[in-house]
């Protein structure tokens, strides 16, 4: 298994609908996830970090976090059409090796 | 602001040619990484520097060298480019603790022909 596995997408939704983004994670990496937001010729952005089990709250975004399941997610609220991009999960290993997922491209239909 | 600078947007080389990609940050940090980043592959971890004259090898070191004499610059060599390694480069800086992010470069776009 990678230490960061996206498998889902793309996905399209419909403007104003919730955005479910997934990504699961190997023992191998450290407690701490980011999610990374990227425009088409840009570098990604940080959108959101979670370090402890369940929820956190940042505006549109959540960051979910099941370490039981070694499972992570960002659910968007209310998507816009500048939501489209590619979202990019992410996470350090205990020698602070940053190891992404492939992403999920995320397209929001006005 | 944070910064981390790359020193080309975009690069055209030839096979065979030895290529130098230059990231610079200014924020005192200790880690930097360089990425390839490829369609459908995501960003692969090829080189990670912890400190000055360290360096640990990550996903897709082969063909790929780097050298950090100096805490803000890190620099990426292929040796002998090949049109396999057209692709997207990133670099990237963070402080040394596992709970912070990384600040990207604005990436060159490398082409081999």
């Amino acid at each position: 298994q990678k230490e960061v596995e996206q498998n889902s997408g793309p996905l399209s939704v419909p403007e104003g609908a919730i955005a479910s983004l997934n990504c699961t994670y190997s023992d191998r990496v450290s407690q701490s996830f980011f999610w990374y937001r990227q425009y088409s010729g840009k570098s990604p952005e940080l959108i959101m970090s979670i370090y402890s089990n369940g929820d956190k709250e940042d505006g549109r975004f959540t960051a979910q976090l099941n370490k039981a399941s070694q499972y992570v997610s960002l659910l968007i609220r209310d998507s816009q059409p500048s939501d489209s991009a590619t979202y990019l999960c992410a996470a350090p290993t205990t020698g602070n090796q940053f190891y992404f997922g492939t992403g999920t491209s995320l397209t929001v239909i006005p | 602001d944070v910064k981390v600078t790359q020193s080309s947007r975009y690069l055209v080389k030839r096979t065979g040619e030895k290529v130098f990609l230059e990231c610079v940050q200014d924020m005192d940090h200790e880690n930097m990484f360089w990425y390839r980043q490829d369609p459908g592959l995501g960003l692969r971890l090829i080189y990670f520097s912890y400190d000055v004259k360290m360096k640990e090898k990550g996903d897709i070191p082969e063909g790929y060298s780097v050298s950090r004499e100096k805490k803000e610059r890190f620099s990426l060599i292929l040796e002998s480019a090949s049109t396999n390694q057209t692709s997207m480069y990133l670099c990237a800086s963070s402080l040394p603790t596992t709970n912070e992010k990384l600040f990207f470069g604005s990436g060159t776009q490398l082409s081999v022909l």
